[in-house]
């Protein structure tokens, strides 16, 4: 089965600095895809961004930005310029070709004003 | 984008009685739906994942006379917690996949359940 790992429980920057959030993942697929969701404190999981494993290049929304390492099995997501709003907990998930879904077990990100 | 609606938001129960859940896709139709578990500060671990039409799929350990599923129609599917006790107190969302290729999750809003 495929794992998803997230090596960062906690996490903090200040605010409009830059940080990175670690994800690793483990398969044998050559086809998924790879997300990051922020649930904040309402607890409603939002999309932030996702690759499609067969694109080379990083995928990028707004501030959001992924490092997308196929061979390494990492994916990492920079968040630029980081707001108060930007202060939740986010988990890496790993879609497979199956259609299942895995989650990390989150990184919590403090926004430091 | 796409929309999944979950009732209620929060529940409170006594010990004994059951819950309802109701996940609903307001704009797409889904075929398939996941349903989650999540303890405080944790991740969401997959319970089962409901098929239109069909059984649901369990994950291992996961009790199928204590959670049962029924996915009725392409945009409902409920989670009836039987026989609360206290232990079943936990946050649980739905989510589903939106077809054709279902490269995107959408989740409801969750809910939370308090059983006495």
């Amino acid at each position: 089965a495929q794992t998803v790992t997230q090596s960062q429980p906690e996490m903090s920057v200040q605010e409009a600095e830059t940080v990175t959030l670690s994800c690793t993942y483990d398969t044998s697929e050559s086809d998924y895809y790879l997300f990051w969701y922020k649930q904040p404190p309402s607890r409603q999981m939002i999309l932030v961004i996702r690759q499609e494993a067969y694109k080379q290049q990083n995928a990028t929304e707004n501030r959001f930005s992924v490092n997308f390492q196929k061979a390494a099995k990492s994916f990492s997501l920079k968040i630029s310029d980081s707001q108060l709003g930007d202060a939740a907990m986010y988990f890496c998930a790993y879609r497979s070709a199956s259609n299942q879904f895995y989650f990390g077990t989150g990184t919590s990100l403090t926004v430091i004003p | 984008g796409a929309v999944v609606s979950q009732h209620p938001s929060w529940v409170i129960c006594k010990s004994g009685t059951s819950v309802k859940i109701e996940c609903r896709s307001l704009d797409f139709q889904a075929t398939t739906m996941f349903w989650y578990r999540q303890f405080p500060k944790q991740s969401l671990m997959l319970m089962a994942t409901s098929n239109e039409g069909s059984k649901a799929t369990y994950e291992q350990g996961v009790e199928k006379d204590k959670f049962l599923i029924n996915h009725a129609s392409l945009t409902l599917s409920t989670l009836t917690v039987t026989s609360a006790h206290p232990e079943d107190s936990s946050f649980y969302i739905c989510s589903a996949p939106k077809t054709p290729s279902g490269e995107k999750l959408f989740f409801g809003s969750g809910t939370q359940l308090s059983v006495l």
